[in-house]
C-alpha cells in the first residue's frame, strides 16, 4: 500500500513565523501535491511537483513556497506565517502520467494565532 | 465557481439505507473520481470512471457518469455507521495533472 506521511498532525504557530510542513511518500511517485482545504471551499492547489527539483504553481501559490530535493519528500514552507493561512494543509502523491489517482498523508492542522 | 459541485452538502441516513450524493461539472474531463475523508484525516481514492464509461461498481460503490449533463453520481448501498465520512468528487482534466475537488457532501450514518 502507499504510504505518505506529513511531519506534524496539529501545529500552532504565532503570525511571522516559519513554518515547515514535511511530506514523505514510500512509493518511488514522481509526482506530489500540496492542498489547503478550508471549509467551504474544498481542496484548493497550492504547488505541485513533476520531479525533484521541479515545481508548478496551482490555483493559490501567494504566501507559500516549496521544495524537492528528494524524490520521497515535499515540503511546503511558509515563509512568515499570517492568520489567514490557518487551515488544514493536505499533501499527495501519484505515479506520473495524467490525472489518475492521489494519495493522500493525514493532513496537518495549522493554527496560527 | 468550483468546477465539481456536490448536492447535498450535507446528507443523514439510517444505517442500512442507500446514500446517493451528485457531483456537477462544467468542462470537459479525462475521469472523474470519488475520495472519502474521515473527520479530521486526509482523503482516501474510493472509485474512478473514465469519461468513455458510465457505470462502475466497487463493492457497494456505483458510480455513474453522464458526460451529456456533466453529472455524476455516487451511491452507497446498505450503508453502515463507519460510512460517516465526507466525499468529494475530484474531475480529471486533458492535458493537465490537476485534479479539481469539489467541496464534498457530509454523509451521516446513524446506528
Amino acid at each position: 500500500d502507499v504510504k505518505v506521511t506529513q511531519s506534524s498532525r496539529y501545529l500552532v504557530k504565532r503570525t511571522g513565523e516559519k513554518v515547515f510542513l514535511e511530506c514523505v511518500q514510500d512509493m518511488d511517485h514522481e509526482n506530489m501535491f500540496w492542498y489547503r482545504q478550508d471549509p467551504g471551499l474544498g481542496l484548493r492547489l497550492i504547488y505541485f511537483s513533476y520531479d525533484v527539483k521541479m515545481k508548478e504553481k496551482g490555483d493559490i501559490p501567494e504566501g507559500y513556497s516549496v521544495s524537492r530535493e528528494k524524490k520521497e519528500r515535499f515540503s511546503l514552507i511558509l515563509e512568515s506565517t499570517s492568520t489567514n493561512q490557518t487551515s488544514m494543509y493536505l499533501c499527495a502523491s501519484r505515479l506520473a502520467g495524467g490525472s489518475e489517482t492521489q494519495y493522500f498523508g493525514p493532513g496537518t492542522r495549522l493554527l496560527v494565532l | 465557481s468550483q468546477q465539481g459541485e456536490e448536492d447535498p452538502q450535507a446528507l443523514s441516513i439510517q444505517e442500512g439505507e442507500n446514500a446517493t450524493m451528485n457531483c456537477s461539472y462544467k468542462t470537459s474531463i479525462n475521469n472523474l473520481q470519488w475520495y472519502r475523508q474521515n473527520s479530521g484525516r486526509g482523503l482516501v481514492h474510493l472509485i474512478l470512471i473514465r469519461s468513455n464509461e458510465r457505470e462502475k461498481h466497487s463493492g457497494r460503490l456505483r458510480v455513474t457518469l453522464d458526460t451529456s449533463k456533466k453529472s455524476s453520481s455516487l451511491l452507497i448501498t446498505a450503508s453502515r455507521a463507519a460510512d460517516t465520512a465526507s466525499y468529494f468528487c475530484a474531475t480529471g482534466l486533458y492535458n493537465t495533472d490537476k485534479l479539481i475537488f469539489g467541496t464534498g457532501t457530509r454523509l451521516q450514518v446513524f446506528p
